[in-house]
């Protein structure tokens, strides 16, 4: 069973508008949070880690940690055709373990 | 800054021969060094984590005998794919840490062509 499930699995939003992805982990150790943006034949880029619970925003960018529920969301306001990647969400265990990544949601924009 | 390099970017090799990818961390020391393999449409699978000091932990479905991985300062790692077949294909990802430290840095993948 993966350990971090991601939703949808495809978003489509239009330019300017908001993507909201949803993030759960199934395993109550996993305390610390990162969301990665892929691109297409692209390595992945961090985005944004969270450990806390509660809101971290970055630019257009604002994740939302709820460690109860175990659920991570990430909202990009103002979505740009440039936004369209895969994201993914990864969780980790708040020792030295590797984090774990899911499955991806694919995000579109369209202009 | 922290920053993960890895080497090379992209190669190709035969059906049936190996190839060897490294990891350099700089600017932090790489305690702990995880590698993931994503293969096409998939997301990334943990293959092992190593950690300076301890036995190296590989994932089910990944053994020591097919990827053998050397992690012998706080800022190197590498792992090499053995007897690599199509299968083996995908992008290859070193993510370091910092022992105490909770920040997760990844380098930017090779990518393995298997012909």
């Amino acid at each position: 069973q993966q350990k971090v499930q991601q939703s949808p699995e495809s978003l489509s939003v239009p330019e300017g508008g908001m993507a909201s992805l949803n993030c759960t982990s199934s395993d109550r150790n996993f305390q610390y949070f990162w969301w990665y943006r892929q691109h297409s034949g692209e390595g992945p880029k961090a985005l944004m880690s969270i450990f806390s619970d509660g809101d971290k925003k970055e630019g257009r960018f604002t994740a939302h940690l709820n460690k109860a529920s175990l659920h991570v969301s990430l909202h990009i306001r103002d979505s740009q055709p440039s936004d369209s990647a895969l994201y993914f969400c990864a969780a980790s265990e708040p020792n030295n373990n590797a984090p774990r990544f899911g499955a991806g949601t694919k995000l579109s924009v369209k202009p | 800054g922290a920053l993960v390099y890895q080497y090379p970017r992209r190669t190709i090799c035969k059906s049936g021969t190996s190839m060897r990818m490294e990891c350099q961390a700089v600017g932090f020391q790489a305690t702990s060094v995880a590698w993931y393999r994503q293969s096409p449409q998939k997301t990334f699978e943990l293959i092992a984590l190593s950690t300076v000091n301890s036995a190296i932990k590989y994932e089910q479905n990944f053994t020591q005998e097919k990827f053998p991985i050397s992690h012998p300062n706080l800022s190197f790692s590498s792992m090499t794919v053995l007897n690599a077949y199509l299968e083996d294909r995908g992008l290859y990802l070193c993510g370091a840490r910092e022992q105490n430290y909770a920040e997760q840095f990844f380098g930017p993948g090779t990518r393995l062509t298997v012909l």
